[in-house]
């Protein structure tokens, strides 16, 4: 069975400082795609990673897809109030003219004014 | 242009009732994918229509159903509701392939009683 695994599960810290999330597993990835989800809404897409070792940034954002394609880390630079939600890691595995699409375990983040 | 809306956001059925969920996609999109969202278990991926077929399917049991229709609109159904049904059910459509893209709608929140 296939498992993504997120570190830390929850996390609080204070606006301005720095945090990373890891997702994690034994399998290998396709592409892996991160998002944002808050109360109520369906989750955000905030970015796709497809090539191992690919390094994409947006804004405050860092996303780093691992060299084997089996782990993905998000980092935030300077956390702002607004970047609060449950981020989840998604990985596709293609097989066969098919595939696998599984949801990593979440972090949720709080930003404290 | 107007994102992916689901319809209703809220139901309240009872044990052993059906209940049918829909999801209309962004204006061009073929692809419709439907997810289920439990505390205990996170996302988990239910299938995927495109041009009006099945693409593919996660491990669900076979109660769970769905189908699309010409203009892309989706349905998924429900039969013989259980408790462990309760959920926040999403669809996502995408222009092509969903591992690389995506967009999410509000969800539909299922209470099972």
């Amino acid at each position: 069975t296939q498992l993504l695994e997120q570190s830390p599960q929850f996390l609080s810290i204070q606006e301005g400082e720095n945090l990373t999330v890891y997702c994690n597993s034994s399998s290998v990835f396709s592409s892996l795609q991160w998002y944002r989800q808050e109360p109520g809404e369906g989750p955000v897409l905030l970015v796709t990673v497809v090539t191992g070792g690919e390094v994409k940034k947006l804004k405050r954002l860092t996303f780093q897809f691992g060299d084997a394609r089996k782990d993905s880390s998000l980092h935030i630079t300077a956390a702002q109030p607004g970047d609060t939600g449950l981020y989840l890691c998604a990985g596709a595995a293609r097989a066969s003219g098919t595939y696998k699409y599984i949801f990593g375990t979440g972090t949720r983040l709080k930003v404290l004014a | 242009k107007a994102g992916v809306t689901q319809t209703p956001r809220y139901l309240i059925k009872t044990r052993g009732q059906q209940v049918t969920l829909s999801c209309s996609p962004i204006s061009g999109h073929r692809s419709v994918s439907w997810y289920q969202q439990t505390p205990g278990q996170g996302l988990q991926f239910l299938f995927e229509y495109f041009s009006e077929t099945q693409r593919n399917k996660g491990n669900f049991p076979g109660r769970f159903s769905g189908r699309q229709f010409s203009n892309s609109r989706s349905e998924m159904n429900v039969s013989t509701l259980e408790l462990g049904d309760s959920a926040l059910y999403l669809c996502a459509s995408s222009w092509g392939d969903p591992t690389y893209e995506q967009y999410f709608g509000p969800g539909t929140r299922l209470t099972v009683t």
